[in-house]
This record gives C-alpha cells, sequence and structure tokens, in this order.
C-alpha cells in the first residue's frame, strides 16, 4: 500500500492568516492526489482533486499544487468556516489511501 | 441535488451480524462505484472497498477481506456493508461515498459526495 503523510499534524492560525498544508506520498503517484475537509460530527467534503482541481462550489481561496510525491494544500486566506480537519488522499494504486489528517483550529 | 443517506446508528453486541446501507439519489446510481470508508474514534480514514452497482463486482482492501461483505440492489439504489459476526473492535462510523473514476485504469478518481455516516457501536 502507499503511504501517506501530512504535515503539520496540527496547526493554529488566525482568520486572515495563509495556510499551507503539505502531504507526501511514499512513492510517485504522479498527480492522483485529492484533498478532503472534515468538520467536526460531519461526513468528509471533496476540496480539491487531481492535485489542483477544484471540486465544484468550493471557495478559490483554496488551492492545491504538486505531483511525483510532494503536494501542498493552501487556503490563501482563512475564514471561520475553514477551521476543520484535512486529509490528502491517493487514488494511483488500490486500495486508496489516506493522510493522518491536519487539524487546522483557532489561535 | 447528488445524495447519499445512510441508515440510523447501531448498538450490537459482540458475534451477532449487521447490515447498513446507503441510498443514493439525483444521480444514476448504477452510473458510478460505491465505496465505504471507516472512521474509528478519534481518528483518520480508511478505505474498505468499492462495488460497481452496475454489475455487483467489489473490490476490498486487504485489511477488512473477508470479515465484511458489500452488495447493492440497483432497483432501490442502495449499496450495503454488512458483517456476520461483529467484533469491538468494528465500533467506529462508517461512510459510504460516491466513488467517481474518469478513467478505470489511471488513479483519477475520488469521492463526492459523502453519505451522513452510519456509527456502530458494537459493546457487550
Amino acid at each position: 500500500d502507499i503511504q501517506m503523510t501530512q504535515s503539520p499534524s496540527s496547526l493554529s492560525a488566525s482568520v486572515g492568516d495563509r495556510v499551507t498544508i503539505t502531504c507526501r506520498a511514499s512513492q510517485s503517484i504522479s498527480s492522483y492526489l485529492n484533498w478532503y475537509q472534515q468538520k467536526p460530527g460531519k461526513a468528509p467534503k471533496l476540496l480539491i482533486y487531481a492535485a489542483s482541481s477544484l471540486q465544484s462550489g468550493v471557495p478559490s481561496r483554496f488551492s492545491g499544487s504538486g505531483s511525483g510525491t510532494d503536494f501542498t494544500l493552501t487556503i490563501s486566506s482563512l475564514q471561520p468556516e475553514d477551521f476543520a480537519t484535512y486529509y490528502c488522499q491517493q487514488s494511483y494504486s488500490t486500495p486508496p489511501t489516506f493522510g493522518p489528517g491536519t487539524k487546522v483550529d483557532i489561535k | 441535488e447528488v445524495q447519499l443517506v445512510q441508515s440510523g446508528a447501531e448498538v450490537k453486541k459482540p458475534g451477532e451480524s449487521l447490515r447498513i446501507s446507503c441510498k443514493g439519489s439525483g444521480y444514476s446510481f448504477t452510473s458510478y462505484w460505491i465505496s465505504w470508508v471507516r472512521q474509528m474514534p478519534g481518528k483518520g480514514l480508511e478505505w474498505m472497498g468499492r462495488i460497481d452497482p452496475s454489475d455487483s463486482y467489489t473490490n476490498y482492501s486487504p485489511s477488512f477481506q473477508g470479515h465484511v461483505t458489500i452488495s447493492a440492489d440497483k432497483s432501490i439504489s442502495t449499496a450495503y456493508l454488512q458483517w456476520s459476526s461483529l467484533k469491538a473492535s468494528d465500533t467506529a462510523m462508517y461512510y459510504c461515498a460516491r466513488h467517481i473514476v474518469v478513467v478505470v485504469a489511471a488513479g483519477d478518481n475520488w469521492f463526492d459526495p459523502w453519505g451522513q455516516g452510519t456509527l456502530v457501536t458494537v459493546s457487550s
């Protein structure tokens, strides 16, 4: 199985801050990387697919980049509704695997 | 609106059987796979397996193969996840998700949307 890691595991930020989350795969996965947001008590929600494509309806302050083994999710200006846990997920091979998550909370 | 609606929370004893459901609406149910994902309390997301509702072909993670069964009834746009003998370690939230596949042989696939989740508690 492909192992996914994320850093940091948690971060504290203020409204308006620029936030960057990093995801690394244990082998090259081309651009087959997706990002999800999960709020407490809620189901995950797709934000970014294929490394950099913004899912319909997702605010443009979210962006994704990277290829190969290293990827980033950036929130350009953190909003109150963005405090959540973010997961990356590789779709290069079966089984699809998720990173351990990055919790973003209020500073 | 594309929606997946899951069955309600369950409380079971070890050794009991269980089937939970996931009903799709707002799209052609047979055009997309359905995947199941486990989230243990306070933990991350684990893919369990998937089904193609058009032909009921299934694919399981090695971690879950033999312990759960995924099935679907396309006549009622519903997918199922079932256990024949639950363990306390099966206590978790279980999500179904529409598994969008652009190219089957490549990696262009992702999960969207997700059901609201079904909490399964197994305790004696």
